[in-house]
């Protein structure tokens, strides 16, 4: 079974300072991760996936996010946060062997961006 | 290109009640998931059809159930709704089902049961 844990229900950084969500992941086979983030009140947006190759990888709005296959860990991280960064976001997981198309999500991580 | 589209937007309904949600998924994509979010249990899948066949189901019982027409559009149903069901419904495409193909989300359709 596939397994997605993201530690920190929430997260507070000062605007202009470096940003840090962490993900967790757990596969049978080889991963396949995604980051997404949701506005309130809206669906889900794609920010970045990791599939195969280098291991950072960067995405929309100035997000990266860093793949540790020894941590088992995707990391999601930005240089400089906005205000306008606040929002929820969810790592997840799909195994690339196991013949399931299943996203698994973890639970979320509130990014509250303080001006 | 429009984005994936789900109505209605908002519903209110009783419990023993029926409902029916409709998803249309972006252009050219062939591939659509349904998942329940709820503060308590996060995000859940529910079912992922492709080509008209469900090809995966969630832990969800046979109350809850979908279909996907030829032109990629898919509804859910959900019968004998109870007060957990209350939930936002999110519906998402892809081009294919292949792993490594991100899901694009609707803005969801937020049902509540009374």
């Amino acid at each position: 079974a596939q397994s997605v844990a993201q530690p920190e229900d929430q997260v507070n950084v000062a605007e202009g300072n470096p940003l840090t969500v962490k993900c967790t992941y757990s596969v049978s086979g080889n991963p396949y991760l995604f980051w997404y983030v949701q506005y309130p009140n809206r669906g889900l947006q794609f920010l970045l996936k990791y599939i195969t190759g280098d291991n950072l990888v960067k995405g929309s709005y100035g997000f990266e996010a860093e793949f540790n296959k020894s941590q088992t860990s995707f990391h999601l991280k930005k240089p400089s946060a906005l205000v306008s960064d606040s929002a929820l976001y969810f790592c997840a997981v799909r195994d690339s062997g196991a013949g399931s198309y299943q996203l698994t999500f973890g639970k979320g991580t509130k990014l509250s961006v303080i001006p | 290109k429009a984005g994936v589209t789900q109505t209605p937007r908002y519903l209110i309904k009783t419990r023993g009640q029926q409902v029916t949600l409709s998803c249309s998924p972006i252009s050219g994509h062939r591939s659509v998931s349904w998942y329940q979010q709820t503060p308590g249990q996060g995000l859940q899948f529910l079912f992922e059809y492709f080509s008209e066949t469900q090809r995966n189901k969630g832990n969800f019982p046979g109350r809850f159930s979908g279909r996907q027409f030829s032109n990629s559009r898919s509804e859910m149903n959900v019968s004998t709704l109870e007060l957990g069901d209350s939930a936002l419904y999110l519906c998402a495409s892809s081009l294919s089902p292949d792993s490594y193909n991100e899901q694009f989300f609707g803005p969801g359709t937020r049902l509540t049961v009374l």
